[in-house]
């Protein structure tokens, strides 16, 4: 069965600090994609980057990179220099590749971000 | 850019009555999902519906739900007799293609009394 841990429940940190939020994932397939999504307090779900099983390397957009490492299946997150509008819940998720393609999203439980100014 | 829509923001409902979420996906997008978060929780999947059809389903989507693309824009969620536990934020969800991501919608917040 498939499963995303995000151990961390909440984490506060004061603006400027980096910050990396952990993701561990189980399944059996060798097929995979991986996924990070943030929730404002505003409540919505917002795209922030796709992996696939296949592609190891790591990413950095901005302030965000992301360490995607098969071997401990982890999939951590980083922000570096937090800033107030970083405050939000962020959800690492996971779906199996399947024969329609629809692969929907097993999400973790979520880490509540709060940076402090 | 283009975003997925949901109606209405906020719905309240008297338990054992029907609700009908309305979404309405990114146009050119071809695969459809319907997910709920309560208060407080992760968020989990209900269905996905792609060709016109459902594709799979959770544990959750009871005989109780239904969805239904009635034409080429709408994107609806039913629940024939609300229970207090359909109580969350539904969110509605798209993507374009297989392989692609997932862009969801605002949500809509039901409160059943």
């Amino acid at each position: 069965a498939q499963k995303v841990t995000q151990a961390q429940t909440e984490i506060s940190v004061v603006e400027k600090e980096d910050v990396t939020l952990d993701c561990v994932y189980e399944t059996r397939d060798t097929t995979y994609y991986l996924f990070w999504y943030k929730q404002p307090p505003s409540g919505e779900l917002v795209f922030l980057i796709r992996r696939n099983s296949f592609d190891e390397q790591n990413e950095i957009s901005g302030r965000y990179s992301w360490n995607f490492q098969k071997s401990t299946s982890s999939f951590n997150f980083t922000i570096t220099a937090s800033q107030v509008v970083d405050s939000a819940v962020y959800f690492c998720a996971l779906s199996l590749e399947d024969q329609t393609g629809a692969n929907n999203l097993f999400f973790g439980t979520g880490t509540r971000l709060t940076v402090i100014p | 850019e283009p975003e997925v829509t949901q109606t209405p923001s906020h719905q309240v409902t008297q338990m054992g009555q029907e609700v009908i979420l309305r979404c309405v996906p990114i146009s050119n997008h071809l695969y459809f999902y319907w997910y709920r978060q309560i208060l407080g929780q992760k968020v989990e999947f209900l269905v996905s519906f792609y060709n016109n059809e459902i594709s799979e389903k959770s544990e959750i989507f009871d005989d109780q739900f239904s969805v239904e693309r009635p034409d080429g824009s709408n994107f609806t969620l039913k629940i024939r007799s609300t229970k207090l536990e359909d109580s969350a934020m539904y969110f509605c969800a798209s993507k374009r293609d297989r392989g692609y991501e997932q862009y969801f919608g605002p949500g809509t917040r039901l409160t059943v009394t």
